[in-house]
């Protein structure tokens, strides 16, 4: 089992409707949640961070976090086409003297006009 | 705040030549990631340095790689005798302390002809 899995897509939702990003993982010490948003051929984006239970908003995207069901999720309202990237969920465990953030392979989005 | 920078953006190596990456993070961050991402692949852990140590280095080769952060200036990503399975994006990550978000810089591409 990948420690943190999320499905590869693509996803594809018509503009103006809402994208439903899911990511699950293994290690029951994960302690912080983070998103990030990657254009073809460019960096990975921060855009949102998570570390407590519940909803976190933020403009247009929402972050869902439940760790009963190692589970987080980002939503999308109003999604555009300038959505259209692939989006990493990553896992942050940490250790007595380390800490380890894992990467989701990541699911492609896009939204078509 | 400047953020994260990288440079070379592109490196073009052949085979058994040297590459160094460089990796500045940004102002304040004390803590460097190195990732390492194959097209259409996620991304893969390699190193994570802090001023003058390697916390962890468990994502790295153990032969032919080898990466630095020294007191100053910036950190190092080292690939010796490059072959063209070292064919890949490089991106430097930094964050303020060890249990926090990441920042990413633009990234290296490396091509070994």
């Amino acid at each position: 089992q990948k420690e943190v899995e999320q499905n590869s897509g693509p996803l594809s939702v018509p503009e103006g409707a809402i994208a439903s990003l899911n990511c699950t993982y293994s290690d029951r010490g994960s302690q912080s949640f983070f998103w990030y948003r990657q254009y073809s051929g460019k960096s990975p984006e921060l855009i949102m961070s998570i570390y407590s239970n519940g909803d976190k908003e933020d403009g247009r995207f929402t972050a869902q976090l439940n760790k009963a069901s190692q589970y987080v999720s980002l939503l999308i309202r109003d999604s555009q086409p300038s959505d259209s990237a692939t989006y990493l969920c990553a896992v942050l465990v940490l250790w007595s003297n380390n800490n380890d953030m894992r990467f989701g392979a990541g699911t492609r989005l896009t939204v078509k006009p | 705040n400047a953020g994260v920078m990288q440079n070379p953006r592109h490196l073009v190596r052949r085979r058994g030549q040297e590459a160094r990456l460089r990796c500045s993070p940004m102002k304040g961050h004390s803590h460097v990631y190195w990732y390492r991402q194959l097209p259409e692949e996620g991304l893969k852990f390699m190193v994570y340095l802090q001023k003058e140590n390697i916390i962890d280095e468990s994502g790295m080769p153990k032969e032919r790689f080898s990466a630095e952060f020294p007191k100053e200036g910036p950190s190092i990503l080292r690939i010796q005798q490059v072959v063209r399975g070292d064919s890949a994006a490089y991106f430097c990550a930094s964050s303020p302390g060890g249990a926090r978000e990441q920042y990413f810089g633009p990234g290296t591409r490396l091509t070994v002809t």
